[in-house]
């Protein structure tokens, strides 16, 4: 069964330091997703992206965050200027349609030292 | 905003044995879905189950089965004949009919189960 798989699994980065994480969405998919949990909280929506843009986000995904579909498989995620409160699971997600179930990867967990 | 509340931290059913877990939700919005993912450890959400609120008939997926009362807005799952493989956090989400594709996620409950 075709799967959401999201590189690394685990990323320590210092803060002040850029980090991109990757995802490889299913590949008929058209919707793509990022949300993240911190460690004890519940699962946030971070933003949604459809047709080579940003379709929807939410608070939490200012200007520190940006995303980017840079070929026809990859989906990513560039955190700037890390702070420690981004130490996080960060969790990538696709839909085939915007009605569909949405499918998730692994996740990466994000280390801010 | 929607929110959506998980009220049980953690559930333990014996293997072979019949759990539910409790989702409830506040909306003001009569058209939307429902969800339910698990979330084995270290290991990727799946879903479970999904319930489209303008359908009165309960989602059931072989041993999984949900009991959606949309006047009470709450969501439970039912998991009969436990198995040991059914041990993993359970997240109940609620996804809007018309106003986006974000899914809001309940807090998790951990379910154990006791061989």
């Amino acid at each position: 069964e075709p799967e959401v798989t999201q590189t690394p699994s685990h990323q320590v980065t210092q803060m002040g330091q850029e980090v991109i994480l990757r995802c490889v969405p299913i590949s008929n998919h058209l919707y793509f997703y990022w949300y993240r949990q911190i460690l004890g909280q519940k699962v946030e929506f971070l933003v949604s992206f459809y047709n080579n843009e940003i379709s929807e986000k939410s608070e939490i995904f200012d200007d520190q965050f940006s995303v980017e579909r840079p070929d026809g498989s990859n989906f990513t995620l560039k955190i700037r200027s890390t702070k420690l409160e981004d130490s996080a699971m960060y969790f990538c997600a696709s839909s085939g349609g915007s009605g569909s179930a949405q499918h998730f990867g692994d996740g990466t967990r994000l280390s801010i030292l | 905003a929607q929110t959506v509340t998980q009220s049980q931290p953690e559930m333990s059913v014996q293997e072979a044995e019949t759990v539910t877990l409790s989702c409830t939700y506040d909306t003001s919005e009569s058209d939307y879905y429902l969800f339910w993912y698990k979330q084995p450890p270290s290991r990727q959400m799946i879903l479970v189950i999904r319930q489209e609120a303008y359908k009165q008939q309960n989602a059931t997926e072989n041993r999984f089965s949900v009991n959606f009362q949309k006047a009470a807005k709450s969501f439970s799952l039912k998991i009969s004949d436990s198995q040991l493989g059914d041990a993993a956090m359970y997240f109940c989400a609620y996804r809007s009919a018309h106003a986006g594709n974000m899914l809001t996620f309940g807090g998790g409950t951990r379910l154990m189960v006791k061989p």
